[in-house]
């Protein structure tokens, strides 16, 4: 069994302050985790993803997440919010094998304040 | 290179009826996946399709039910709609490759289908 848990549901931050999204997730075994945003009425953008490789993975418009094992988080960070940046971020966990399960975080709404 | 594409993009039906969903797949790509997205909620798994065949499946009731083509291009077919079928329908490709790759998925815009 796997599961996902975005611990906010909103996050509010300053334009040029950091942001920090938090995820955990629970997996029976090594899985791969991505972090996806949407933007208002648009699909899903894949930001970064991890999968067993280097820990620290580093996304486009500068996004990175750690990857961290003995936490079972995976939280999504940028130095510096920008106002394009306001959207729905999800945290996704894949259990790969002969079929890949996905399962999704309920998502983080981040605001952006100018 | 296109990538995933869906249509329509937006839908309007009555509790009761059918409707179909399309999907053509990012070039490349072989394995199609469906998935729900309620108002202010993350996906929902529906179904995974790979060569032509349904291979795993969420939690969700028979009336959902899918095809995929030769040409990998896939259909979500939902019967006796109710309203709580509301939502954003997301299709999402992938290749198959091989689990040590692990590759992602790449999602189409959605179908914003509405239940009235």
């Amino acid at each position: 069994a796997q599961s996902v848990t975005q611990l906010d549901s909103h996050v509010s931050v300053s334009e040029g302050t950091p942001v920090l999204l938090r995820c955990n997730y629970s997996s029976s075994y090594s899985p791969s985790l991505f972090w996806y945003v949407q933007h208002p009425n648009k699909g899903l953008q894949l930001l970064l993803k991890y999968t067993s490789a280097a820990t620290l993975v580093k996304g486009i418009n500068g996004f990175e997440a750690e990857f961290k094992k003995s936490e079972t988080s995976f939280h999504l960070t940028k130095p510096s919010a920008h106002m394009s940046d306001a959207a729905e971020y999800f945290c996704v966990v894949r259990l790969d094998g002969g079929y890949q399960k996905v399962t999704f975080g309920t998502g983080t709404k981040l605001q952006v304040i100018p | 290179d296109a990538g995933v594409t869906q249509s329509p993009t937006h839908l309007i039906k009555t509790r009761g009826q059918q409707v179909t969903l399309r999907c053509s797949p990012k070039s490349g790509h072989d394995t199609v996946s469906w998935y729900q997205q309620a108002l202010g909620q993350g996906p929902q798994f529906i179904f995974q399709y790979y060569e032509e065949e349904e291979r795993q499946r969420g939690n969700f009731p028979d009336r959902f039910s899918g095809h995929q083509f030769p040409n990998y291009s896939s259909e979500l077919n939902v019967n006796a709609l109710l309203l709580g079928d509301s939502a954003l329908y997301l299709c999402a490709s992938s290749p198959r490759g091989r689990a040590v790759y692990r590759p992602e998925q790449y999602f189409g815009p959605g179908t914003r289908l509405t239940v009235t």
